[in-house]
């Protein structure tokens, strides 16, 4: 019930289009989704993040989609550019009590010139 | 750069050996974690420390342990290394309190058993 699902493992989109990740979770006492990207030797960086109580939000190319009973998130990409090919992770947490990110398994982006 | 710095950057050791990773949060942070990456398991939470304090435990082996310092430090102790041990160790802080518990993530530290 801790876990959280990842997919796709690996995506190639062409530059200037729209990548989507898409994550869902088991776990409803989860409350707070954040997203991280992770290039080659560097730690994850925190993207964007989302509570359940708004179904969407919109922070420049990255917007994060919310489905509460579907239990389903999802990342996208607008206007996708090369600088963009990394690792991306979703993760899910409770904010009180225990804030342990369980993390997706990672999606490989990448965007061809 | 997250504000969050991890020593060593890169370590390698033999199978039976003891090391000792370390981390200094965010300036204000007072929440430590420590998460393991490896090819097979993914991103896997360790540990939780919060003022000093445990807060709470995740998949951590018997052989490794923590703790974080008076200075907010903290440092990871993996013992008896097993080949399986390597991977990514990584080291993330928040406030912990109240509504900010964003985690920010440091660069890692790449531990290599032999």
């Amino acid at each position: 019930q801790q876990q959280v699902k990842q997919s796709p493992q690996s995506l190639i989109v062409q530059k200037g289009g729209i990548s989507i990740i898409n994550c869902a979770y088991e776990n409803t006492a989860f409350d707070y989704f954040p997203w991280y990207q992770q290039f080659p030797g560097k730690g994850p960086a925190l993207l964007i993040a989302i509570r359940p109580d708004v179904s969407e939000k919109k922070e420049g190319r990255f917007t994060i989609s919310f489905n509460k009973s579907a239990k389903q998130f999802s990342l996208h990409i607008m206007d996708s550019q090369p600088g963009d090919s990394a690792t991306y992770f979703c993760a899910a947490s409770m904010v009180w009590g225990a804030q342990k990110l369980v993390f997706g398994q990672g999606t490989r982006l990448t965007i061809n010139p | 750069d997250s504000g969050v710095t991890q020593t060593p950057k890169h370590l390698i050791t033999a199978t039976g050996q003891r090391v000792t990773l370390r981390c200094s949060p965010r300036s204000g942070d007072l929440s430590v974690y420590w998460y393991q990456q490896s090819l097979d398991q993914g991103l896997q939470f360790l540990i939780q420390y919060y003022n000093g304090e445990e807060r709470a435990k995740g998949n951590i082996l018997e052989r490794f342990s923590a703790q974080q310092f008076p200075d907010l430090h903290s440092e990871l102790n993996l013992s008896s290394l097993e080949l399986g041990d390597s991977a990514l160790y990584f080291c993330a802080s928040s406030v912990g309190r109240g509504d900010n518990y964003e985690q920010y993530f440091g660069p890692g530290t790449r531990l290599t058993v032999t």
